[in-house]
């Protein structure tokens, strides 16, 4: 089964920009994987931020965007908020199965 | 009110058996695929399950695969999860998601422990 990787922790400022990737042990990131990326906020279930790649929900703030970078899938957050303070997981699929990355833990600080 | 209700969590010896519930509500159940993720303790997400909207194919992770048994009932509204030969490792809640992950459940856990 592959591994998907994910910074660990990252810190922002208020205000400021920041980018989380998320890579695959088989190789290059595309959109056959049909990354997604989920909000986790203690005590909560998760919440779909950006699906097939780049593409929002209706209640994802605008400050998020998804993309393909580096041959990694990519989420950047422009100009973080003290309620983006969270664990940020990504997901690809591959044909039969899926997997979840190991989180990123953003600061907002 | 569209949402997904997850049931039958609980304490189990490890060996032991455990079959969990979701129940969907507000929208077409039985058009859409949906999967069972887990997340253990202080831990992150980890996908288990998931199944075709018909419920014809069947999808495992690795770490569950031959001991989990996923299922729907479409006239019912309902998945299922049926869990065997349960080890401490299996400990975590269990979340219901729907295929496009745009609706999850509050989770149920599950504690495997002598």
């Amino acid at each position: 089964q592959a591994v998907v990787t994910q910074e660990p922790s990252l810190t922002v400022s208020p205000g400021g920009t920041v980018t989380l990737t998320c890579g695959s042990s088989t190789g290059t990131v595309t959109s056959g994987h049909y990354p997604y990326w989920f909000q986790q906020k203690p005590g909560q279930a998760p919440r779909t931020l950006i699906y097939d790649t780049s593409n929002r929900h209706s209640w994802t703030p605008a400050r998020f965007s998804g993309s393909l970078l580096g041959g990694k899938a990519a989420l950047t957050l422009s100009g973080a908020q003290p309620e983006d303070e969270a664990d940020y997981y990504c997901l690809l699929s591959y044909s039969a199965s899926k997997v979840f990355g190991g989180g990123t833990k953003l600061t907002v600080l | 009110e569209v949402q997904l209700l997850e049931s039958g969590g609980g304490l189990v010896q490890p060996g032991g058996s455990l079959r969990l519930s979701c129940a969907a509500s507000g929208y077409t159940f039985s058009t859409y695929a949906i999967n069972w993720v887990r997340q253990a303790p202080g831990k992150g997400l980890e996908w288990v399950s998931g199944i075709s909207a018909g419920g014809d194919n069947t999808y495992y992770a690795d770490s569950v695969k031959g001991r989990f048994t996923i299922s729907r009932d479409n006239s019912k509204n309902t998945l299922f999860l049926q869990m065997n030969s349960l080890r401490a490792e299996d400990t975590a809640v269990y979340y219901c998601a729907k295929a496009l992950w745009d609706l999850w459940g509050r989770g149920t856990l599950v504690s495997v422990s002598s």
